[in-house]
C-alpha cells in the first residue's frame, strides 16, 4: 500500500524568505501523480502544484516549485518569497496513475501547518 | 471554472435529525467524492462516484448515505449521527477516462456539528 509522509507538523518562516516544506511517499508503482494541496484556516482546499511521475522536469507555478526525487521518493515544495497569504495547511498527497476502482483516490500525508512571520 | 460548490456551509443537527448536504460541479466532471476532515487531519474518503455509480465506500456507516442524482450532482444524507461526526465535510470532483488519475477539485466543505 502507498504511503504519504509529511515530517514536519509545522514550519514558520519570515515573510519573503523561502521555505521547503518535505514530502516522502513509499510507492511499488512506476506510474503515478504528486500533489501539493493548500488549505488556509476555515477555507477551501485548493491545488498548488501537481507532477507527473514519468516527468523528469521538476513542476513550478510561480513562486512555487517542487524537487521531485523518484529514485529517493521524495516530493518536496519550496516557496519562495513567502507572503501572508500563503499560511495554510499544506497537505502532500499521492495518486496512482492506473483506472481501475480501487486506484480512484489520493493518499494525503499528515499535513505541514505553515506560519508566516511579518 | 474550477468551482464545485457545497451547500449549506454550516449545519447543526441533532441526533435524530435528518438532513442532507448537497454538492454540485459544472465541469463535466464524472467522478465525485465525499471526504470527511476532522481539524488539524487530512481529509479522509468516504465514497467515490463513477459515471453515476458507487465505485468505492471506505467502510462508512450506514447513517451516511451517498446519492448522485446525475453527472453534475452529489448528494449525502444524513440520518442518526454521532456527537463525532462532526467535522468538515468536503466534496471533490475529478475527470475520468483520461489514461489515469487527474487532479481533483474540492468544495469549500460544510462544516456539520452533531449535537
Amino acid at each position: 500500500a502507498q504511503t504519504v509522509t509529511q515530517s514536519q507538523p509545522e514550519m514558520s518562516v519570515q515573510e519573503a524568505e523561502t521555505v521547503t516544506l518535505s514530502c516522502t511517499y513509499d510507492t511499488s508503482e512506476s506510474d503515478y501523480y504528486l500533489f501539493w494541496y493548500k488549505q488556509p484556516p476555515s477555507r477551501q482546499m485548493i491545488l498548488v502544484i501537481r507532477q507527473e511521475a514519468y516527468k523528469q522536469q521538476n513542476a513550478t507555478e510561480n513562486r512555487f516549485s517542487v524537487n521531485f526525487q523518484k529514485a529517493a521518493k521524495s516530493f518536496s515544495l519550496k516557496i519562495s518569497d513567502s507572503q501572508l497569504g500563503d499560511a495554510a495547511m499544506y497537505f502532500c498527497a499521492y495518486r496512482s496513475a492506473h483506472q481501475g476502482n480501487r486506484d480512484d483516490k489520493i493518499i494525503f500525508g499528515k499535513g505541514t501547518r505553515l506560519h508566516i512571520l511579518p | 471554472d474550477t468551482e464545485v460548490t457545497q451547500t449549506p456551509k454550516h449545519l447543526v443537527m441533532g441526533m435524530t435529525n435528518k438532513k442532507s448536504l448537497k454538492c454540485e460541479q459544472h465541469m463535466g466532471h464524472r467522478a465525485m467524492y465525499w471526504y470527511k476532515q476532522k481539524a488539524k487531519k487530512p481529509p479522509e474518503l468516504m465514497f467515490v462516484y463513477s459515471y453515476e455509480k458507487l465505485s468505492i465506500n471506505e467502510s462508512v456507516p450506514s447513517r451516511f448515505s451517498p446519492e448522485c442524482p446525475n453527472s453534475s450532482l452529489l448528494n449525502l444524507h444524513l440520518h442518526a449521527l454521532q456527537p463525532e461526526d462532526s467535522a468538515l465535510y468536503l466534496c471533490a470532483s475529478s475527470r475520468l477516462g483520461t489514461g489515469g488519475a487527474d487532479t481533483q477539485y474540492f468544495g469549500p466543505g460544510t462544516r456539520l456539528t452533531v449535537l
